[in-house]
């Protein structure tokens, strides 16, 4: 079936440089959340893309989806040591009822 | 409002031992939702239900039961646990985003 696949796993930064990461599906995404856990804490929703080509920005933060709607991606400029933390995407396959289909996350480190 | 609630935070159990995981929201969501999140593995889902009264199994169901006692209350039970439920569980509820509850750390010996 349709999996959502997110990478890189694992990113490590210097403070001020920047990082994506990447939500790839072979199959249409239907809409893309994304979600960032902070260390020894629980996922918190960020945002949601809907719309094909759709570019959101909090902040330092930029959320796309692709023309195709098959990648999403968030980037964050500059980051700082407070952007630690594992980013998940995650498709709702067109449902607000039922589950979602999150990606494996991408768990950033940031060096001051 | 409290949002998701989850206890306890923390628990240890046996080998063999029987359990509860309690989970409550006050958001009159419909959908609730239970993962469990291990190193390098993500957010994996074990059960979830979609409305009251309707539970549907996620990726990894087995060795766990649930209830969705009312529209608020959605619980998770390990009838016998075993060292691999070792992990942190999540509950969630969802309108269009989820919520998730703070977790429960359970470490099986």
């Amino acid at each position: 079936g349709q999996q959502v696949m997110q990478i890189p796993q694992y990113q490590h930064v210097q403070e001020g440089e920047d990082f994506t990461t990447y939500c790839n599906s072979s199959t249409t995404l239907s809409n893309i959340q994304w979600y960032k856990q902070r260390p020894g804490g629980h996922p918190v929703f960020l945002i949601q893309l809907v719309k094909s080509g759709e570019v959101k920005k909090q902040k330092r933060l930029t959320f796309q989806f692709g023309e195709a709607k098959k990648n999403s991606s968030l980037h964050i400029t500059a980051t700082q040591t407070t952007d630690v933390g594992t980013y998940f995407c995650a498709d709702d396959r067109g449902s607000t009822l039922g589950r979602l289909y999150f990606g494996r996350g991408t768990q950033l480190t940031v060096w001051p | 409002n409290a949002g998701v609630t989850q206890t306890p935070k923390f628990q240890v159990l046996k080998t063999g031992q029987s359990m509860t995981l309690q989970c409550a929201q006050d958001m009159n969501h419909n959908s609730m939702y239970w993962y469990r999140q291990d190193p390098g593995m993500g957010l994996r889902l074990i059960y979830y239900s979609a409305s009251e009264g309707t539970t549907d199994k996620g990726e990894v169901p087995n060795g766990y039961n649930v209830s969705r006692l009312n529209k608020r209350e959605f619980s998770l039970r390990l009838e016998s646990a075993a060292p691999s439920q070792t992990s942190v569980y999540f509950c969630a509820s969802r309108r269009t985003e989820q919520y998730f509850g703070p977790g429960t750390r359970l470490t099986v010996t």
